[in-house]
């Protein structure tokens, strides 16, 4: 089965300084890794994604990700944070070998910028 | 590209109403659609699956009889709640994917806010 796990209902980081926000997932193939991002009454918006390749995955509105497959984490960063990155972020995986089948979210994470 | 469309964005209506929501791919085609619920401050639950020409997929716990799912062509799958009930009351996503290939991102709609009185 595949699962994924954001130990943090809350981020909360000032204006400018870096943001991390954690993700670990488990599945038995190898896993199609993504972020999404949702502002508030509205759908979720892609934000990048890992397939293979680069462990470090560049994506929308200058977010990075490192796949970490030793930890089996994706966790989501950037260097600077913007109040306007305040949002929910859900982390989300699908296995390989699992076909076309619906992502796998995790419960997401709220990150607040403060100003 | 990848723009999926979800009408209304907002439904409020009487204890006991059938409401119909829409999702559209407007620029592409969309063998696969799903439906997601989500309740405040939560995670998406997928509630079923909806393959253009045939009977949706739900997952356990979802009553097939109360949400109805019909994906009668390949931009269109329509969610209908069927005598809602303030239980009912959430924000319902909608998501495609593009094509067959696993590596793709689903793409989501604006969502529906559902309010039962």
């Amino acid at each position: 089965a595949q699962s994924v796990a954001q130990p943090e209902d809350q981020v909360n980081v000032a204006e400018g300084n870096p943001l991390t926000v954690k993700c670990t997932y488990s599945v038995s193939g190898n896993p199609y890794l993504f972020w999404y991002v949702q502002y508030p009454n509205r759908g979720l918006q892609f934000l990048l994604k890992y397939i293979t390749g680069d462990n470090l995955v560049k994506g929308s509105y200058g977010f990075e990700a490192e796949f970490n497959k030793s930890q089996t984490s994706f966790h989501l960063k950037k260097p600077s944070a913007l109040v306007s990155d305040s949002a929910l972020y859900f982390c989300a995986v699908r296995d390989a070998r699992s076909g076309n089948t619906p992502l796998v979210f995790g419960k997401g994470t709220r990150l607040s910028v403060i100003a | 590209g990848a723009v999926v469309s979800q009408h209304p964005s907002w439904v409020i209506c009487k204890s006991g109403t059938s409401v119909k929501i829409e999702c559209r791919s407007l620029d592409f085609q969309a063998t696969t659609m799903f439906w997601y619920r989500q309740f405040p401050k939560q995670s998406l639950m997928l509630m079923a699956t909806s393959n253009e020409g045939s009977k949706a997929t739900y997952e356990q716990g979802v009553e097939k009889d109360k949400f109805l799912i019909n994906h009668a062509s390949l931009t269109l799958s329509t969610l209908t709640v069927t005598s809602a009930h303030p239980e009912d009351s959430s924000f319902y996503i909608c998501s495609a994917n593009t094509g067959t290939e696993i590596d793709q991102p689903q793409h989501f709609g604006d969502g529906t806010r559902l309010s039962i009185l």
